[in-house]
């Protein structure tokens, strides 16, 4: 039972482009958004969070979405950059009281931005 | 300076013998964790440990043994190593218990059984 899912395994843009990253969740609970990137042998990288009371957040060039009714969030990149290249995985975590904040994490999305 | 550093980086083994993977964080985090990324590259978790308490065990079989000497230090002890448990394991760790502000991964121990 799969509750964060990420069904495009992998996305090829052109540099400059918009990257559109695309995750759904079932839980109703999950309050707490991230999204993380990895790159080849190395750990996961946090990039962005948002809280379940923003629909949006943006930092530079990465923005993330969140639609509540549809449990859907997105993550775009504008404009992406070759080093963009890389593993995206989205995660939620449930905070509230009695919860213990663990991450759920997708099984992420292949990006390759063509130079 | 590695935040979170997992030793050993590769470990090649055969079934049945017991081994054991080391995570060290020098951020002062108070969470560290463990999770699996399996073939089918889910990240999934194994436990969590906050100030050398276990705070999640997620259904994992007794072969696996985590161990917190102290709150910079999570150790994975797995006996009777299986042909399942070729995996990436990844060590974590966080500011809080609830994860406000992310998690710190170290790079990844790649298991494989043999």
């Amino acid at each position: 039972d799969q509750q964060v899912k990420q069904n495009s395994p992998s996305l090829s843009v052109q540099e400059g482009r918009i990257s559109i990253l695309n995750c759904d969740y079932t839980n109703s609970m999950f309050d707490y958004f991230l999204w993380y990137k990895k790159y080849p042998a190395e750990g996961p990288t946090f990039l962005i969070s948002i809280s379940s009371i923003k629909d949006k957040n943006e930092d530079g060039r990465f923005t993330v979405f969140l639609n509540k009714s549809a449990k859907h969030l997105s993550l775009h990149i504008v404009p992406s950059q070759p080093g963009d290249s890389a593993v995206y995985f989205c995660a939620a975590s449930a905070r509230g009281s009695g919860n213990t904040g663990k991450l759920i994490f997708g099984q992420g999305t292949t990006l390759q931005v063509k130079p | 300076d590695t935040a979170v550093s997992q030793t050993p980086k590769y470990l090649v083994t055969q079934m049945g013998n017991d081994k054991s993977i080391k995570c060290e964080q020098n951020l002062g985090h108070d969470t560290m964790y463990w999770y699996k990324q399996d073939s089918k590259k889910f990240l999934k978790i194994m436990f969590s440990y906050n100030n050398k308490e276990l705070i999640i065990n997620e259904t994992v079989p007794n072969r696996f043994s985590p161990k917190s000497p102290d709150k910079a230090h999570l150790n994975l002890h797995i006996n009777s190593l299986e042909l399942g448990d070729s995996a990436v394991y990844f060590c974590a760790s966080s500011q809080d218990q609830q994860g406000y502000v992310g998690y710190t991964f170290g790079s990844g121990t790649r298991l494989t059984v043999v």
